[in-house]
């Protein structure tokens, strides 16, 4: 089935030590999402790229970065990371950034915890 | 800026109960609407969406109808199950398909 798929669910990283989470899809979308997702929070959009245009949320840590080698991948790193950016990270995609009606499609999410 | 307000949680039915989650947006021009549901430790799925004034969304005995007139979206379904606990997300989406998503609301449904 298509899907966004992201690796791993689970990731466990030291204080300070870069990390790097992986989403792939098969959806043929266009535009890819990194969210922020805090224990009882909204998601809070991180970056996105529109084909290989990359678009940075204003308020986004100079901490976190991203890579989006082709269509089907892209990574988020964080280059080092402090306690606050334990969290729930997700992936999505949609089909072309071209109007409000497209629906994005999310991956399952990885845990990152910060030790 | 765009924003989505919505009933705070958790709410707590027993099964077979009557469901309303209240959601409702302040946007610029023409937003299309949707509702996202997060189960424990997973990520979010659409659960339904609609896009121009008085559509109506349905998928697994949820609606919504898209209320322009009251800038509102609520949730609904007849008779919850216990598979329905889970945490419910309304957003909406205007310029570039950028997603305003509300705080989320915890539905419990218990035996």
């Amino acid at each position: 089935d298509a899907m966004v798929i992201q690796n791993p669910r689970y990731q466990v990283t030291q204080f300070g030590k870069p990390v790097t989470l992986s989403c792939s899809q098969t959806l043929n979308h266009n535009v890819m999402y990194w969210y922020q997702q805090k224990s009882s929070q909204a998601p809070k959009l991180l970056f996105h790229y529109y084909d290989k245009d990359f678009n940075n949320e204003a308020d986004t840590p100079d901490n976190f970065q991203s890579r989006r080698p082709n269509t089907s991948f892209c990574f988020l790193d964080i280059r080092s990371p402090g306690l606050g950016d334990a969290a729930m990270y997700l992936c999505a995609t949609s089909r072309v950034a071209s109007g409000s009606t497209d629906t994005q499609y999310f991956g399952p999410g990885t845990r990152l915890t910060v030790l | 800026g765009d924003s989505v307000t919505q009933m705070e949680g958790p709410v707590t039915l027993s099964e077979e109960a009557f469901l309303t989650i209240n959601c409702t947006y302040t946007a610029t021009g023409y937003p299309s609407l949707f509702w996202y549901v997060q189960y424990p430790g997973e990520g979010l799925q659409l659960l339904l969406k609609a896009t121009k004034a008085d559509d109506k969304g349905s998928n697994k005995g949820f609606e919504a109808t898209y209320r322009k007139e009251t800038t509102s979206f609520h949730l609904e379904k007849g008779s919850v199950q216990v598979s329905d606990s889970a945490v419910y997300f309304c957003a909406l989406s205007g310029t570039a398909s950028k997603l305003t998503f509300g705080t989320g609301t915890r539905l419990q449904v218990t035996l």
